[in-house]
């Protein structure tokens, strides 16, 4: 079966360099969610789409924005790295109807020299 | 918003016990609780859940439990196998709005 799909996988960049992370999600899933994990951390929720239309917010950076596109993929735009944005990207997705099943892809990790 | 405490943070089992992670969360609007499993460098991979209206789940070895009153649930893995080694996360989501506990890290000796 179909997975999320993230890219890049691996991603370096400099301090202040900006970085697009890309998420493809399940097929017929129309909610994607962007959570970031630090070292030894929880993923940490950034925020979500549903529809097109961004549906929650979480701890984002003033410095990061996203937006979901008409075929339902997703990109994080990271301008102004710094040091402390070096974490494993999570994208999942659902089908947008509670009690779904978030459904993860394999990650992206950022690490910011 | 929702605020998930998992605990232990670390938990080390001899194989063939029993291990017990336990969350509370504050939002009495989540219905849902997944519990994910993580490799380290891994994607959480959902390994059980439980909706509100339900009180308890068993799927082989792996059991959850919900007590919506105290706002708290918890995890049963029973007959552990080195392979159950990882980090567990707990999660409350509403209206998927979700939001993960710390994290167990569960060590099964052999």
């Amino acid at each position: 079966a179909a997975g999320v799909i993230q890219s890049p996988r691996h991603l370096i960049k400099e301090k202040r360099e900006t970085a697009t992370l890309k998420c493809y999600p399940i097929p017929r899933h129309d909610t994607v969610y962007w959570y970031q994990q630090g070292p030894g951390q929880d993923p940490q929720f950034l925020i979500s789409f549903y529809e097109k239309m961004q549906s929650d917010k979480g701890s984002i950076p003033d410095r990061f924005s996203a937006q979901q596109f008409s075929d339902y993929h997703s990109e994080l735009n990271m301008s102004s790295l710094e040091l402390g944005d070096s974490a494993l990207y999570f994208c999942a997705s659902n089908s947008g109807t509670s009690y779904n099943e978030q459904f993860f892809g394999p990650g992206t990790r950022l690490t910011v020299l | 918003g929702e605020n998930v405490e998992q605990h232990p943070s670390t938990l080390s089992v001899q194989e063939g016990d029993s291990a017990v992670i336990k969350c509370t969360y504050s939002d009495s609007a989540s219905n849902y609780f997944p519990w994910y499993k993580q490799e380290l460098g891994k994607r959480p991979q959902l390994i059980i859940d439980i909706r509100s209206n339900v009180g308890e789940k068993k799927d082989q070895r792996i059991a959850v439990t919900l007590n919506k009153t105290a706002k708290h649930f918890s995890l049963h893995i029973t007959e552990t196998q080195p392979e159950d080694s990882a980090v567990y996360f707990c999660a409350a989501s509403h209206n998927n709005d979700m939001r993960f506990g710390a994290g167990t890290r569960l060590t099964v000796k052999p």
